[in-house]
């Protein structure tokens, strides 16, 4: 069974400064591909960043950084210089197969983690 | 703009009735997903196409059904309306194949069942 578990309910930091967001998961599929996305109040869901799992390097995408350590099953978003329009809720996803074949694939979210960047 | 776009942006409905959710991919898409969230379940995936096939089902009820059509759109139909139903439901597509590293969401259709 896949699970991504997200155990910050809630993240505060001050503006300009990084913030770290945690990200565990599972999963018997070694082809696996790891998701964050942001969604801000108004409700839609805004893709950050993506890290295969098989990829030597961790993935960058502008202030987005993902901490990926595949031995401890960890995928840590680290967004550096906080704007106060990084407030939003954050979601980690794990995109794995479903069944032993690896044919058929769904996109497992966490509870995600509400950040408030603070002026 | 993610390219995913999903109409009507808010609906609201009456329990018992049935309302249909539709969602265009993104250009060169062949992958679409349909996911609910509310404020108790969180996001739930519910089902999958592929090029016109479900590929992946997930906890979606026997009351819902989709279908992806030639041009790829995916249309989400609701029926039996229960006010549990009430819920943001997300269309997301992605590229290269099933195993797409990019999915990109819409941004989902508000339904409220009154």
């Amino acid at each position: 069974a896949q699970k991504i578990t997200q155990t910050q309910p809630g993240m505060f930091v001050q503006e300009k400064e990084a913030v770290t967001l945690d990200c565990t998961y599972d999963t018997s599929d070694p082809s696996y591909g790891l998701f964050w996305y942001k969604q801000p109040s108004s409700g839609e869901m805004i893709f950050l960043i993506y890290q295969g799992s098989y990829d030597q390097q961790n993935a960058t995408e502008g202030r987005y950084s993902l901490n990926f350590q595949k031995a401890r099953k960890s995928a840590n978003l680290v967004i550096s210089a906080s704007q106060l329009g990084d407030s939003a809720m954050y979601f980690c996803a794990m995109r794995a197969a479903m069944n032993s074949g690896g044919s058929n694939y769904k996109l497992t979210f966490g509870k995600g983690t509400l950040l408030t960047v603070n002026p | 703009d993610s390219g995913v776009t999903q109409t009507p942006k808010h609906l609201i409905t009456a329990t018992g009735q049935r309302v249909t959710l539709r969602c265009s991919p993104r250009s060169g898409d062949l992958s679409v997903y349909w996911y609910q969230q509310s404020l108790d379940q969180g996001l739930q995936f519910l089902i999958q196409y592929y090029n016109g096939e479900e590929r992946a089902k997930g906890n979606i009820l026997e009351r819902f059904s989709a279908q992806q059509f030639p041009d790829l759109h995916s249309e989400l139909n609701l029926s039996s309306l229960e006010l549990g139903d009430s819920a943001l439901y997300f269309c997301a597509s992605s590229g290269l194949g099933v195993t797409g590293n990019t999915i990109y969401f819409g941004e989902g259709s508000w339904l409220t069942v009154v």
